[in-house]
């Protein structure tokens, strides 16, 4: 997706392991977030940036942290991966004041 | 907390054939999205609804926006086979920039 690229595109990793996603944008958004896609939940927001160093909870953010030190990258940790995590992620970005969120490839991690 | 419910989840429909996917949300917004997914891709934006009463269309979707009964739909008229995927409606929340996504609706058109 143009001005917005997501790494790595395919991960599998082993259940206790820490793994960290990155999100890089050229669009200078402000607002970056990271939401994760399972069957029968649409996407739900896992945590946001509204700006470099300012992170907040998304509703599914147990388990994850992230963070933005600078203004074209927000970073998503895993800190222990366990098997419910398994899950596309997908980063989007928006520019200050909304209308219009432009979404990334996706990652697809597996914990195995 | 902002839910949005989807229904139909599931939809199957004959190619030439109209329906309609409804999207009801829990608290107030003016700012309603609808997404299309193909499968293993990303989402492609559809639609951007900003006030009450919007109607937008494009080919043959259609997509229309009721703040006050917290309703959006989308309408698919005369059903092609290229429209199968799955459909999201998501509302825009607190004005923050949060994005509140439906479960989707996975639609196929067979011929």
């Amino acid at each position: 997706d143009a001005g917005i690229t997501q790494s790595p595109r395919h991960k599998v990793t082993e259940t206790g392991t820490p793994v960290t996603l990155r999100c890089h944008q050229t669009e200078n958004h402000r607002y970056m977030y990271w939401y994760r896609q399972d069957p029968g939940h649409g996407l739900r927001l896992i945590h946001y940036s509204y700006g470099v160093k300012d992170t907040d909870k998304g509703e599914v953010s147990d388990g994850y942290s992230v963070s933005r030190s600078k203004t074209e990258d927000f970073l998503l940790t895993l800190e222990s991966a366990t098997s419910s995590q398994t899950s596309v992620y997908f980063c989007a970005i928006s520019p200050t004041g909304g209308y219009g969120y432009t979404f990334g490839s996706g990652t697809r991690l597996t914990v195995v | 907390e902002l839910k949005v419910e989807q229904n139909p989840l599931f939809l199957s429909m004959q190619e030439g054939k109209n329906y309609t996917i409804y999207c009801n949300y829990s608290t107030t917004s003016d700012r309603l999205y609808w997404y299309r997914q193909d499968p293993g891709k990303s989402l492609e934006s559809l639609f951007v609804l900003l006030s009450n009463g919007a109607v937008k269309q494009e080919g043959r979707l259609m997509a229309s926006l009721d703040t006050k009964a917290r309703l959006s739909t989308l309408h698919i008229t005369a059903a092609v086979h290229d429209l199968s995927a799955t459909y999201f409606c998501a509302v825009d929340w607190e004005y923050g920039n949060k994005l509140v996504f439906g479960a989707g609706t996975i639609l196929r058109v067979k011929s």
